[in-house]
């Protein structure tokens, strides 16, 4: 099987830009969650869907979104970009996510760097 | 509020020696404490994950001792190699519904580098 996989691996935005991250999930894994990764607060859960429906949110701001559609591809969405944006963001798929404390597959990630 | 506090922050060993990373948790809902690995340019991929109803998990050069009265858990890895340089990540989430539910909590990762 292929692994989940995240396009595009680097994106450079200027402040106040808006910002899509999307991700494909392994075939048959029905969870997606993201996490960002930065090196000041390491890696921290932004949210999870699963079958199309946010099912879990982390802390942060209303900027941050996602969702995910019918083939359980998921997309993350910044908008008003700042300059904290700047980080790794992480895809990881499951099977069946919250609950179950299953196995994460990472992608490699999408590099965002706000200037 | 930082749940799970990853020691130490980076760590050099020769090959052949027995690397430790020590993790201690808060939140006595967590049920569930995997280890990832993570190399440049890569996302993180699980090592090695225990539950608390075990003391010692091993797989391959892997271990993970866990210790629930004190709410700590370690990472040991046996006669380290040069390809184990990496950054190593703990984590820790509860199968319940609480504040820690269904999303892993990670410490802040320990770079381990395995001279030759």
């Amino acid at each position: 099987k292929a692994g989940v996989t995240q396009t595009p691996r680097y994106l450079i935005k200027t402040r106040g830009q808006q910002v899509t991250l999307s991700c494909s999930p392994i075939s048959g894994h029905r969870s997606v969650s993201w996490y960002q990764q930065t090196p000041g607060q390491g890696l921290q859960f932004l949210f999870e869907y699963f079958s199309e429906t946010q099912r879990n949110k982390g802390n942060f701001p209303g900027r941050f979104s996602g969702r995910q559609f019918s083939n359980s591809r998921s997309e993350m969405n910044v908008s008003t970009l700042e300059l904290g944006d700047s980080a790794l963001y992480l895809c990881a798929s499951s099977e069946h996510g919250q609950g179950y404390n299953e196995k994460l597959f990472f992608g490699s990630g999408t590099q965002l760097s706000v200037l | 509020q930082q749940q799970v506090k990853q020691s130490p922050q980076s760590l050099i060993v020769q090959k052949g020696g027995i690397p430790i990373i020590n993790c201690a948790y808060e939140n006595t809902a967590f049920d569930y404490f995997p280890w990832y690995q993570q190399f440049p340019g890569k996302g993180p991929a699980l090592l090695i994950a225990i539950r608390p109803d075990v003391s010692e998990k091993k797989e391959g050069r892997f271990t993970i001792s866990f210790n629930k009265s004190a709410k700590q858990f370690s990472l040991h890895i046996m006669d380290s190699q040069p390809g184990d340089s990496a950054t190593y990540f703990c984590a820790a989430s509860a199968a319940l519904p609480g504040t820690s539910y269904g999303k892993l909590t990670f410490g802040q990762g320990t770079i381990l580098t395995v001279h030759p």
